[in-house]
């Protein structure tokens, strides 16, 4: 069975680091194919695709975040982290890891959320 | 970076009704689509994947179709618990992007 689960610090202030971890089991990611990813998604708005870690340490980041975004992993302990750097009032929204498998995310987290107030 | 254009964007239809949602690339994704539920309050999941491919366990009464830059997902017969949103991703480059959604209700 697999299950992912997101945790973060709930609350940060403008110009703080944001700091998650997806810990899963039910997969490995030392397994070829494997990958697994962060979405965010503002309270009632859309999905954006964050950031993206393989099985071979391939690693890919949204453009238009890129220079705060920061993705990596530890196989032994089935987590992988994501680190957003100067946040502001926009990165308020639920953040999901999910696992990934070719180009799909075929099992994901049930969530975490982050409120950016000063 | 590939534009995923959904539409409707909301859609109102009776129970037992067939429903089609589209999906348009801006940009040829072979068949790198999938299709997502999220029913409000609840996480997103996947329904379809590689365009025409039903998830374990989704219903067979959803479906998907297409190839290039068209992608439809439809869903036969329509169920109290289809009320949801749903999204379309391609996975064909970085960054991989959603569509805006489809907000489904019933009449």
């Amino acid at each position: 069975q697999v299950t992912l689960k997101e945790s973060g610090p709930g609350i940060l202030k403008p110009s703080q680091t944001l700091s998650l971890t997806c810990s899963f089991s039910g997969f490995s990611l030392s397994t070829s194919g494997m990958g697994v990813g962060w979405i965010r998604q503002p309270s009632g708005k859309g999905l954006e695709w964050l950031a993206h870690i393989w099985w071979d340490d391939d690693k890919y980041y949204n453009p238009s975040l890129k220079s705060q975004l920061t993705i990596s992993k530890d196989t032994s302990r089935n987590q992988v982290f994501l680190k957003i750097t100067s946040v502001d009032t926009a990165d308020t929204a639920t953040y999901y890891c999910a696992r990934s498998f070719i180009t799909t995310f075929d099992y994901w987290g049930q969530g975490t959320t982050l409120t950016v107030s000063s | 970076d590939i534009q995923m254009n959904q539409s409707p964007s909301s859609l109102s239809a009776s129970l037992g009704d067939t429903i089609t949602i589209t999906c348009h690339a801006s940009q040829n994704i072979n068949v790198w689509l999938s299709w997502y539920q999220q029913k409000p309050g609840n996480i997103p999941k996947l329904l379809i994947y590689k365009a025409s491919n039903l998830h374990t366990g989704v219903p067979s009464r959803f479906s998907g179709s297409g190839s290039g830059t068209g992608f439809t997902l439809t869903i036969s017969s329509l169920q109290p618990e289809d009320i949801a949103t749903y999204y379309c991703q391609q996975g064909q480059s970085y960054p991989w992007t959603f569509g805006g959604g489809t907000k489904l209700e019933i009449k």
